[in-house]
């Protein structure tokens, strides 16, 4: 079955303690991004990338970290989480083109 | 830069009854244009897309039309069900889908 996973669903962590979002995808897709969903703002691209070794920012880029090691993984780092990365979070995949993206399943968290 | 405007509701209507959501979009050129619904505790899914001016995309009883004089793309369904109850997002991208723009999101919900 094709999917996006991610990996944890949910998480609460305290200010400070690195975290890892993991993501994986078995379409092959090169593209792969994460967003995050907060009320009223809709989603908002963090970060993206086009393929194995190559990534760009997104609009909300700040305090977040990503790396594309192999093509079906691409993990979400937070170095010092605060409190205003409390949101939902979602892995995206697709190929190239502007083409239909598939969605993980999201991932809650919460910086207390 | 590239936005997305739509009506943030909550909407709420009767089962059987005509469903419009608002979308209007800021963008040079010739984005792509893409409707996604988000179930409740779930990832988003496309719902339908349109390439280029004047196309109408379809899927599961929803219509939208690219109408570029308007720079519009409104999501129209003849006969809701409690089923359709979600969060629908509207989106483009540009650039070989560098860099989806989502708006906030319509939450609707369908009373029997």
């Amino acid at each position: 079955e094709a999917q996006v996973t991610q990996n944890p669903r949910y998480l609460i962590t305290v200010t400070g303690k690195k975290l890892t979002v993991t993501c994986s995808q078995n379409m092959n897709h090169e593209y792969m991004s994460w967003y995050r969903q907060d009320p009223g703002l809709g989603l908002r691209q963090i970060y993206y990338s086009m393929n194995v070794e190559v990534t760009d920012k997104g609009d909300v880029p700040e305090g977040y970290k990503v790396s594309r090691k192999e093509k079906r993984n691409f993990p979400l780092i937070l170095e010092s989480p605060s409190p205003n990365q409390t949101s939902l979070y979602f892995c995206a995949s697709r190929t190239s083109g502007p083409d239909t993206q598939y969605f993980g399943p999201g991932t809650r968290l919460t910086v207390l | 830069g590239n936005s997305v405007t739509q009506m943030e509701g909550p909407v709420t209507l009767s089962e059987e009854a005509f469903l419009t959501i608002n979308c209007t979009y800021t963008a040079t050129g010739y984005p792509s244009l893409f409707w996604y619904v988000q179930y409740p505790g779930e990832g988003l899914q496309l719902l339908l897309k349109a390439t280029k001016a004047d196309d109408k995309g379809s899927n599961k009883g929803f219509e939208a039309t690219y109408r570029k004089e308007t720079t519009s793309f409104h999501l129209e369904k003849g006969s809701v069900q409690v089923s359709d109850s979600a969060v629908y997002f509207c989106a483009l991208t540009k650039n070989y889908g560098q860099n989806f723009v989502f708006g906030p999101g319509t939450r609707l919900s369908v009373l029997p």
